[in-house]
C-alpha cells in the first residue's frame, strides 16, 4: 500500500560531521514534502520544505534533496550539533479523502549526537 | 513558542471518564488539525477543521469528539476511552488546509487506565 517511511530508526553521529536522514515515498503524485524535528516533550518543528519541481532546497546548514525517480527524499544536516538531537520526520503531502489535502508522515528517525 | 498552545500537557484517566482537550493557536491561522502520535507509529491525522468546519474525520472512534467553536480554538472531548488510546496528541494549525506549513503545539500526554 502507499506510505511513507524512513530506511533507518536510529542515527548515531560525532559532532561536527554532517548526518543524512533518508526517507522512501510510495505516492508519485505527491507534490510538497517536509522534514519535521521533534526533540523530547515537544511537537514537531517545521525544518525545510520542498516542491516536485524541484530537486534541491538549502536552508541555515541543512539542505533537503528530492529524487523523483525513485520516490526518494534526504535531509542533510552539515556539522551536526549536540542541539541536532533529535527525531526527524518526513511527510508529504497528498489528496485526503474529502478531495482535500493532507499530510502522511514517516515513522521518524532518532538522531544522536555523539560528543 | 510555535503560537500554538495546548492544555493540559498531561492527563491521566480512567475509562469511565469525560475529559477534554484543548487546543488554541495565536497565529491567525484558519486550519487546525488533531494527530495522534503512539510510540513507534508516524503520525496518525484525525480531524481537520477549515474555517471551523470539519472537513476531514480520518476513521476515527466516536469516543473522540472534536468541536471547533473558532478558527482559534479547538477542543477534542474524551468519553469512555480504552487504554490503547493512550498516547501523545498533537494539535497544529495552518494558514489554510493542506498545502502550508503546519505549526505544532507540544501535546498532551494522555494516560487511560
Amino acid at each position: 500500500g502507499e506510505s511513507v517511511g524512513l530506511h533507518l530508526p536510529t542515527l548515531s553521529v560525532q559532532e561536527g560531521d554532517n548526518s543524512i536522514i533518508n526517507c522512501a515515498y510510495s505516492n508519485s503524485a505527491s507534490d510538497y514534502f517536509i522534514w519535521y524535528k521533534q526533540e523530547s516533550g515537544k511537537g514537531p518543528q517545521f525544518i525545510i520544505d520542498i516542491r516536485s519541481n524541484m530537486d534541491k532546497r538549502q536552508g541555515q546548514r541543512v539542505t533537503v534533496l528530492l529524487n523523483k525517480t525513485v520516490k526518494h527524499l534526504s535531509l542533510q544536516i552539515a556539522a551536526t550539533q549536540p542541539g541536532d538531537s533529535a527525531v526527524y520526520f518526513c511527510a508529504e503531502n497528498r489528496s485526503g479523502t474529502s478531495g482535500t489535502y493532507k499530510y502522511i508522515f514517516g515513522t521518524g528517525t532518532r538522531l544522536k549526537v555523539l560528543a | 513558542e510555535t503560537g500554538v498552545t495546548q492544555t493540559p500537557r498531561h492527563l491521566v484517566m480512567g475509562m469511565t471518564n469525560k475529559k477534554s482537550l484543548k487546543c488554541e493557536q495565536h497565529l491567525g491561522h484558519n486550519a487546525m488539525y488533531w494527530y495522534k502520535q503512539s510510540a513507534k507509529k508516524p503520525l496518525e491525522l484525525m480531524f481537520v477543521y477549515n474555517f471551523k468546519e470539519q472537513t476531514e474525520n480520518n476513521s476515527v472512534p466516536s469516543r473522540f469528539s472534536p468541536e471547533c467553536p473558532n478558527s482559534s480554538h479547538l477542543f477534542l472531548h474524551l468519553h469512555t476511552l480504552q487504554p490503547e488510546d493512550s498516547a501523545l496528541y498533537l494539535c497544529a494549525s495552518s494558514q489554510f488546509e493542506g498545502v502550508n506549513e503546519q505549526f505544532f503545539g507540544p501535546g498532551t500526554r494522555l494516560t487511560v487506565l
